[in-house]
C-alpha cells in the first residue's frame, strides 16, 4: 500500500522559508505515470494545489505561489521537498503531499496525512 | 483560473437517506471533473474521477454525473461513515482549482 508522510517545523517566523519534506513507502517515486504534488488547506478556506514534481524533475507550479515555490525530488531517498519562501501568515495553512495521476486527467489518489505550518513570530 | 462553487454549504440528512451535492464551475471544464471525501483531521479521499468513474474500493452507493459546468454527487443511502465534507476539483484548465466544499452532517 502506497503511503505518503509529510515532515518539517510546525512553526516558521514571517519573512522565512518553510520547507517540508514527504517521504513515500510502498512504492517507488520514479513511477513513469505518476506526478507528485503539494497542495494546502488555509484555515477556512478551499484546498489550493500548489505544484508537482516528475521524478526526472519537470516541475509545474500554481501561478499565484511561482515566484516563491521551488519543489525537488531525491529519487534515492524516495522524497520529494516544498520550500516556500518570504512566508506570512496567508501561508498558515495544513500542507498535504500527494500522488498525481496526470495525462488525460490530474487528480490526487494518494495523500500524506497533511502537518500543520503556522506562521508567526 | 476556473472558479468551483458548491452547494449547499451544508446538507443534513439522516442515515439511509439520498443526499445531492452539487458543484458548479466558472467555465465548462468538460467531464475532468473529481469527487474527495475529508473527515476531520484527515487527508481528502478520491472518490469519482471523470466526473462519473469511482475510485477503488469506493462502495457502489457513491455516483457522479454531469459535464461542462454543472456536476452532482449522489450517496443513494447514507451510512454513518458518510457523514463528512465533500470537495469537488476541475482538471480541465491550468491550474486545478478546488470547490469549498459541501459538508453533509447528521
Amino acid at each position: 500500500q502506497l503511503q505518503l508522510l509529510e515532515s518539517g517545523p510546525g512553526l516558521v517566523k514571517p519573512s522565512e522559508t518553510l520547507s517540508l519534506t514527504c517521504t513515500v513507502s510502498g512504492g517507488s517515486i520514479s513511477g513513469s505515470s505518476y506526478y507528485w504534488g503539494w497542495l494546502r488547506q488555509p484555515p477556512g478556506k478551499a484546498l489550493e494545489w500548489i505544484g508537482s514534481i516528475y521524478y526526472r524533475g519537470s516541475t509545474y507550479y500554481t501561478p499565484s505561489l511561482e515566484s516563491r515555490v521551488t519543489i525537488s525530488v531525491d529519487t534515492s531517498k524516495n522524497q520529494f521537498s516544498l520550500r516556500l519562501s518570504s512566508v506570512t501568515a496567508a501561508d498558515t495553512a495544513i500542507y498535504f503531499c500527494a500522488r498525481v495521476t496526470y495525462g488525460e486527467t490530474y487528480y490526487f489518489d494518494y495523500w500524506g496525512q497533511g502537518t500543520r505550518v503556522t506562521v508567526s513570530s | 483560473e476556473i472558479l468551483m462553487t458548491q452547494s449547499p454549504a451544508t446538507l443534513s440528512v439522516s442515515p439511509g437517506e439520498r443526499a445531492t451535492l452539487s458543484c458548479r464551475a466558472s467555465q465548462s471544464v468538460s467531464s475532468k471533473l473529481a469527487w474527495y471525501q475529508q473527515k476531520p483531521g484527515q487527508a481528502p479521499r478520491l472518490l469519482i474521477y471523470g466526473s462519473s468513474t469511482r475510485a477503488t474500493s469506493v462502495p457502489a452507493r457513491f455516483s457522479g454525473s454531469g459535464s461542462g459546468t454543472e456536476f452532482t454527487l449522489t450517496i443513494s443511502s447514507l451510512q454513518s461513515e458518510d457523514f463528512a465534507v465533500y470537495l469537488c476539483q476541475q482538471y480541465s484548465h491550468w491550474p486545478v482549482t478546488f470547490g469549498p466544499g459541501t459538508k453533509v452532517d447528521i
